[in-house]
């Protein structure tokens, strides 16, 4: 158990439809990231957020968006969502920001498009 | 930008069989690199990671050395057991944030 906590653990939905995902970090953790994985493009990061802030952006759609809140847990809003949306989207928490510090992998949401 | 290239896969070998996982990376200045573990149905855990060049991860009888002359990050495990089976993904960090570039992934098949 890596102490990041990912919910929904399984999504499905409609094309069009807007959805949330969750994600809390390990225990004293500042910084989160969001990756998707999917069997054409592969893990790719999408966002990174560091005590509330947004810091770094990846491949990430205009209809993707994301935050992190005081409590340091992260949302992860996908809109108008299309079939290749369908993926395992991951969270991951590290304490800092520092190139080569450790990131700790969530279970995963896997969102469905249908 | 930066990238990281796997040994397309999937590998499959008999029980203490040695292993061997080829990547390569492309990035400017000296990245962080690691190996992270996939088992069905989980999410990533790492296995092992380095930090500067000549460095050398280890972790459960997997070992990486960071090659800056080859720019390689070989993944090594002198006999692999059922429970090894898996996807390993090669990753790297650069020096001006902690976002990670993963390889494609390459799928481990132990038999018994």
């Amino acid at each position: 158990d890596s102490g990041v906590t990912q919910t929904p653990k399984h999504l499905i939905t409609a094309t069009g439809q807007r959805v949330t995902l969750r994600c809390s970090p390990r225990s004293g953790d500042l910084s989160v990231y969001w990756y998707q994985q999917s069997l054409d493009q592969g893990l790719q990061f999408l966002i990174q957020y560091y005590n509330g802030e947004e810091r770094a952006k990846g491949n990430i759609l205009e209809r993707f968006s994301a935050q992190q809140f005081p409590d340091l847990h992260s949302e992860l809003n996908l809109s108008s969502l299309e079939l290749g949306d369908s993926a395992l989207y991951f969270c991951a928490s590290s304490f800092g920001l520092a190139g080569g510090e450790t990131q700790y992998f969530g279970p995963g949401t896997r969102l469905l498009v249908l | 930008g930066n990238s990281v290239t796997q040994m397309e896969g999937p590998v499959t070998l008999s029980e203490e069989a040695f292993l061997t996982i080829n990547c390569t990376y492309t990035a400017t200045g000296y990245p962080s690199l690691f190996w992270y573990v996939q088992y069905p149905g989980e999410g990533l855990q790492l296995l092992l990671k380095a930090t500067k060049a000549d460095d050398k991860g280890s972790n459960k009888g997997f070992e990486a050395t960071y090659r800056k002359e080859t720019t390689s990050f070989h993944l090594e495990k002198g006999s692999v057991q059922v429970s090894d089976s898996a996807v390993y993904f090669c990753a790297l960090s650069d020096r001006g944030g902690n976002k990670l570039v993963f390889g494609a992934g390459t799928i481990l098949r132990v038999k018994s």
